[in-house]
C-alpha cells in the first residue's frame, strides 16, 4: 500500500511533443503528490505538486492531472524542449508518520530530441 | 550558503574501510533523510531523523549508522564499506511549502 507505481520507465519525444508520465498509488491516506526533476549529476528538485482537492495544476509548461477516484496522477510537459531531458520522479506523502511516508516512484528517464 | 550541502561530493574507498558522508542544512528543518540511488531502484530510504537525537531505520539500513547531535547536521557512516554500497547518496530535509523534501547535490561513492 505504500508503493507508488510509475510508467513509462523511459520516454523519448521530439522537441515540441507532449510527454506524459503516469503514476498510481493505493493508499488513500496520501494527501500530497509532488513531482521531482533530476538532471544528471544533480539531486532531485521539486518541480510541481498537487493536493487531491484539485484535479489539475499548471505551472508554466508543466501540468499535473489528478484522478482521485482512480488513484492516479500524471505529469504533462507542454512544448517539450531538449532542456527538459531529465529523470522525473513522482511521489506521494501523507501527514501521518512523516519519517517514512514520503514514497517515490522508480523514475522516468525523459529524452527530448532537438 | 542557504540550503542543504553534502560532502564530500566524490569518494573512493576500499572494502572494509569506514566512511562518513556529511550533510548540513541551514533551514532548521526537523526532518532529515538519507537515500541511496541506484540504477533500477530509484531512491531508497536508508535512515531518517525526526529531530536531534531521534533517528529511525528506512528501507535499506543494513551496514549504515547515523547520528544527529545537532538539528543542522546528519552524518551517515558506513562502518565497513562493501562493494554493494557503491552508489550515489542523497541527503534531504523536509519543510515548507507543503512539507516537501529538499535534496542535497549528492555524494558519489565508489567502493573498490
Amino acid at each position: 500500500q505504500q508503493q507508488v507505481k510509475q510508467s513509462p520507465q523511459s520516454l523519448i519525444v521530439q522537441k515540441g511533443g507532449i510527454p506524459i508520465i503516469n503514476c498510481a498509488y493505493e493508499n488513500t491516506a496520501f494527501d500530497y503528490f509532488p513531482w521531482y526533476q533530476q538532471f544528471p549529476g544533480k539531486g532531485p528538485a521539486l518541480l510541481i505538486a498537487i493536493r487531491p482537492d484539485v484535479s489539475e495544476k499548471k505551472e508554466g509548461r508543466f501540468t499535473i492531472s489528478f484522478n482521485k477516484s482512480a488513484k492516479q496522477f500524471s505529469l504533462h510537459i507542454m512544448d517539450s524542449q531538449p532542456g527538459d531531458s531529465a529523470t522525473y520522479f513522482c511521489a506521494a506523502s501523507m501527514k501521518e508518520n512523516y519519517g517514512q511516508n514520503f514514497v517515490f516512484g522508480p523514475g522516468t528517464r525523459l529524452s527530448v530530441l532537438p | 550558503d542557504a540550503g542543504i550541502t553534502q560532502s564530500p561530493r566524490y569518494k573512493i574507498t576500499e572494502t572494509g574501510r569506514q566512511v562518513t558522508l556529511m550533510c548540513h542544512q541551514t533551514w532548521s528543518h526537523s526532518y532529515m533523510f538519507w537515500y541511496r540511488q541506484d540504477l533500477g531502484h530509484g531512491l531508497r530510504l536508508i535512515y531518517y531523523s525526526a529531530a536531534a537525537d531521534i533517528t529511525d531505520k528506512g528501507e535499506v539500513p543494513d551496514g549504515y549508522v547515523v547520528s544527529r547531535s545537532k538539528t543542522e547536521n546528519f552524518p551517515l557512516t558506513l562502518e565497513s564499506a562493501t562493494r554493494s554500497q557503491t552508489s550515489v547518496y542523497f541527503c534531504a530535509s523536509r519543510g515548507p511549502p507543503q512539507e516537501t523534501q529538499y535534496f542535497g547535490p549528492g555524494t558519489r561513492l565508489l567502493v573498490l
